[in-house]
């Protein structure tokens, strides 16, 4: 079946700093690969996608690349700020219906 | 504002009482997703309706649960004889092809505590 790994948090930032959220799958077939973003007490938005291998997503600063030979999916950000602190979720979707496997959610506190 | 909404958003309910959410999608979204979230996990898929046609049920949807979408437009979940267990967040989605090909939508969700 389909399975998606992330990185475990909470993952602490100095404003400005790099970031890096590593994400791997499994999965049969060709599936879209997505991250999600999650603010406290709120629902799931849609941060960036991919829909095939090579493919850049890349959303308000932050982007992803699809590695298929290394099933990866990793989430950067050159320089982060307070306003990023969220719950980070890698997805994926895939087989007749496209419902999403999510990760665990990686949570991200930036600091001033 | 088109986007996906949930009603309620926010539902208290003693334990064995039964609870109903409903989900409005974006218009003409056939394409339509139940989700339940649980604290410091993520989503986890529960159901999936093509119109008003449920196709797939997560082993997770026990027989206390059940979901309908009767005109092919908005969805209800209901939860019948509650649980503690059942205290979670149930996401909405609904479908949409867009320039970039298909992506899947999140409504805000209807946070549900049982007492």
């Amino acid at each position: 079946g389909n399975s998606v790994t992330q990185m475990e948090g909470p993952v602490t930032l100095s404003e400005e700093a790099f970031l890096t959220i590593n994400c791997t799958y499994t999965a049969t077939g060709y599936p879209s690969l997505f991250w999600y973003v999650q603010y406290p007490g709120e629902g799931l938005q849609l941060l960036l996608k991919a829909t095939k291998a090579d493919d850049k997503g890349s959303n308000k600063g932050f982007e992803a690349t699809y590695r298929k030979e290394t099933t990866s999916f990793h989430l950067e950000k050159g320089s982060v700020q307070v306003s990023d602190s969220a719950v980070y979720f890698c997805a994926l979707d895939s087989g007749g219906y496209q419902k999403v496997t999510f990760g665990i959610g990686t949570k991200l506190q930036v600091i001033p | 504002d088109t986007g996906v909404s949930q009603n309620p958003r926010h539902k208290i309910t003693k334990r064995g009482q039964n609870v109903t959410f409903r989900c409005d999608p974006i218009s003409e979204h056939n394409r339509l997703y139940w989700y339940r979230q649980t604290l410091g996990q993520g989503p986890e898929f529960l159901t999936y309706f093509q119109n008003e046609a449920q196709l797939e049920k997560s082993r997770l949807l026990s027989d206390r649960f059940s979901a309908e979408r009767p005109k092919g437009s908005f969805s209800t979940l209901e939860i019948q004889r509650t649980e503690q267990g059942d205290s979670a967040m149930y996401l909405c989605a609904s479908r949409v092809l867009d320039a970039s090909g298909e992506t899947q939508y999140f409504g805000p969700g209807t946070r549900l505590l049982v007492l």
